[in-house]
This record gives structure tokens, sequence and C-alpha cells, in this order.
């Protein structure tokens, strides 16, 4: 019912091998954000989206690459994942500027062994 | 660049009043935000400030102050289930970019 799913749950892959994670909402918001969280770093923003087809870079983009294609859909790709990129990666909308508050999916545990 | 400082721990005993600090260095910014977090949760949005001065929200209360580079989340009436992480978050621009502080846990003990 929050309008917003992430998948997968859960994931374990290889390093070197390519990763997408995906973020798919139903509120039809204009901005979409994938962060990231690690123990002692907090969220670190990875990119962001303002629009269809409209991305830009976020703190921590080295690794990472995005696709908006259709208003409800955000994908993040680790073209090719290496341990350092273990982590919680969380995906968040909001229909404005984000000043009204976020709202976060559940997120996706991914372990690169 | 933008940076925000929380402490990492507070305790407090259910039914007091707890204060959960924040102070950052920005150029400029839109607001100021407080989520919470459960362990293995999500992130939820709680309350946001763009103006000096407090808002209320039930037990949760903000405050902003832009000339002391400072804001707090204060918590009243604490609860067993009020034990989570707080985080405080800067809006850097219209695009709705959100910086995130690293949290602070807070146990709440009987």
């Amino acid at each position: 019912d929050a309008g917003i799913t992430q998948s997968p749950r859960h994931k374990v892959t290889e390093t070197g091998t390519p990763v997408t994670l995906r973020c798919h909402q139903t509120e039809n918001h204009r901005y979409m954000y994938w962060y990231r969280q690690d123990p002692g770093h907090g969220l670190r923003l990875i990119h962001y989206s303002y629009g269809v087809k409209d991305t830009d870079k976020g703190e921590v983009s080295d690794g990472y690459s995005v696709s908006r294609s259709k208003t409800e859909d955000f994908l993040l790709t680790l073209e090719s994942a290496t341990s350092s990129q273990t982590s919680v990666y969380f995906c968040a909308i909001s229909e404005s500027s984000g000043a009204e508050g976020y709202t976060f999916g559940s997120g996706t545990r991914l372990t690169v062994v | 660049g933008q940076s925000l400082e929380q402490p990492s721990e507070v305790t407090a005993v259910e039914g007091a009043i707890v204060q959960i600090n924040c102070t950052y260095q920005t150029s400029g910014f839109y607001g100021l935000s407080w989520y919470q977090q459960h362990d293995g949760g999500a992130p939820t949005f709680l309350s946001y400030n763009a103006l000096d001065g407090l808002e209320e929200t039930g037990r949760f209360s903000s405050f902003l102050s832009r000339s002391d580079s400072y804001g707090y989340l204060l918590l009243q009436e604490l609860q067993m289930k009020d034990s989570a992480s707080y985080f405080c978050a800067l809006g850097s621009s219209n695009t709705g970019k959100l910086i995130f502080g690293q949290g602070t846990t807070l146990q709440v003990k009987p």
C-alpha cells in the first residue's frame, strides 16, 4: 500500500557480475532516488532522477548507472559488482522537491562474494 | 560541500524527554528533515523545517536555527517503540536531493 516496491529484496552475487535492482512506484511521483546504507555511513545518495530520462549523480555514483524510461520505474545497475558494493540499497520517491518527505522502499540487501 | 553531525548514540528512560541534536555545514539549503528507522526497516519521514522555529507533530517536535546551523528533534513521553535510529537530512536543491547525517541510535530503557 506504500506505493513503492523494490526487487529483489535479497540478492547474493559474485564479484564481476552485473546486477540490476528495480524500484517501482505507483504514486506517479516525479522524483526518485537511490541510496545505499552502510554501518557508520548513514544513507548516501548514489543517483537520482527528476523525470523520465532525467538523471544525475549523487555522492557515491562510481560503479553505478541508472535508467528511467518510465515514470514508475527507476533501475540501478552495478556494471561489475565488487565486494565494496555489498550494502543495503534503498529507493525513495517524492512528489515535489523532497521537502515534504521521502517515501522509502523496503530496501534490497545485496551481498557480493 | 555539505555535512551534518549527530551524536552516534543516546539513551533515555521510558516516559522521559530526549533531544537529538544536528549541526550542519552548507552554503545553502531548502530545509532540514528528520527520519526514523527501526532495525531492519526503511526510514520513515518524521518532520520538516523550512523556516526557523519549532514544528510540532504529536509527541515529536523539530527545531531549526539557520543562524546557528543547528537543529534538533525532541521526543516527549518516550515509549519503548521509539528505540530506533534517527537521521537529520538537508534538502540541498530544487531537485529534492537529501543529504543525510550518519544517524543517532536512541535506546529507550524501562
